[in-house]
């Protein structure tokens, strides 16, 4: 089974549209983020939700706005879209076991690309 | 001064060569730190976690970490042609959620 699964897999949109991003994953975790990549693949993180909680929101344009329905789901709605929103968007869990150790798991990604 | 410092090659290596990726960093209060594995047109795969300094060793991996000179490596032995991907540095502090990523080592095992 998927541990983080992300839909779409692809997007493509014109400007001024507004689209959403799902997230889930099965792993019993209590935080998720959203990561955006660029074409130098570098990963800068966006948001990050602890029990729905949002507590990183990171320096993003108000027309990106991530809701958490509950802990195994973090969605990310982008309103009028723009060219430079084209990347690809990754989901993330984290895992944080009693001993302390914490790595994330990521979502295969979703490429948006905004014509 | 980025954060995290790593660099994106590309590096070119014959099949069987070992291979070292680094990253050196700024703040002293990353206390955890991890490398992933890339495809192309993938998400990020955990390879190696490390806490605080020292070695890990998994199979043909091993990560080293050197606090004192915010230093740390990857190295991979008996290269391989599938371990061509890109190689992302991460790290994190106790008590903090957020995660600071290096920009990625593109890697290139020739056959």
């Amino acid at each position: 089974d998927t541990a983080v699964s992300q839909t779409p897999k692809y997007l493509v949109t014109q400007m001024g549209n507004d689209k959403s991003i799902k997230c889930e994953q099965n792993l019993g975790h209590d935080t998720m983020y959203w990561y955006k990549q660029d074409s130098k693949k570098f990963l800068k993180i966006m948001f990050s939700y602890n029990n729905k909680e949002l507590i990183i929101n990171e320096t993003v344009p108000n027309r990106f706005s991530p809701k958490s329905p509950d802990k195994a789901h973090l969605n990310l709605h982008i309103n009028s879209l723009e060219l430079g929103d084209s990347a690809v968007y990754f989901c993330a869990s984290r895992r944080r076991d009693r001993g302390g150790e914490q790595t994330q798991y990521f979502g295969p990604g979703t490429r948006l690309l905004v014509l | 001064q980025k954060e995290v410092e790593q660099d994106p090659g590309p590096l070119s290596v014959p099949e069987g060569a070992i291979v070292s990726l680094n990253c050196t960093y700024s703040n002293s209060a990353f206390q955890y730190f991890m490398w992933y594995r890339q495809y192309s047109r993938k998400g990020p795969e955990l390879l190696m976690y490390t806490y605080s300094s020292g070695n890990k060793e998994d199979g043909r991996f091993t990560a080293q970490v050197d606090k004192s000179s915010k230093y740390i490596s990857l190295f991979i032995r008996d290269s391989q042609p599938s371990d061509s991907a890109t190689y992302l540095c991460a790290m994190s502090g106790t008590g903090t959620y957020k995660y600071i990523f290096g920009t990625g080592t593109r890697l290139k095992v020739l056959a």
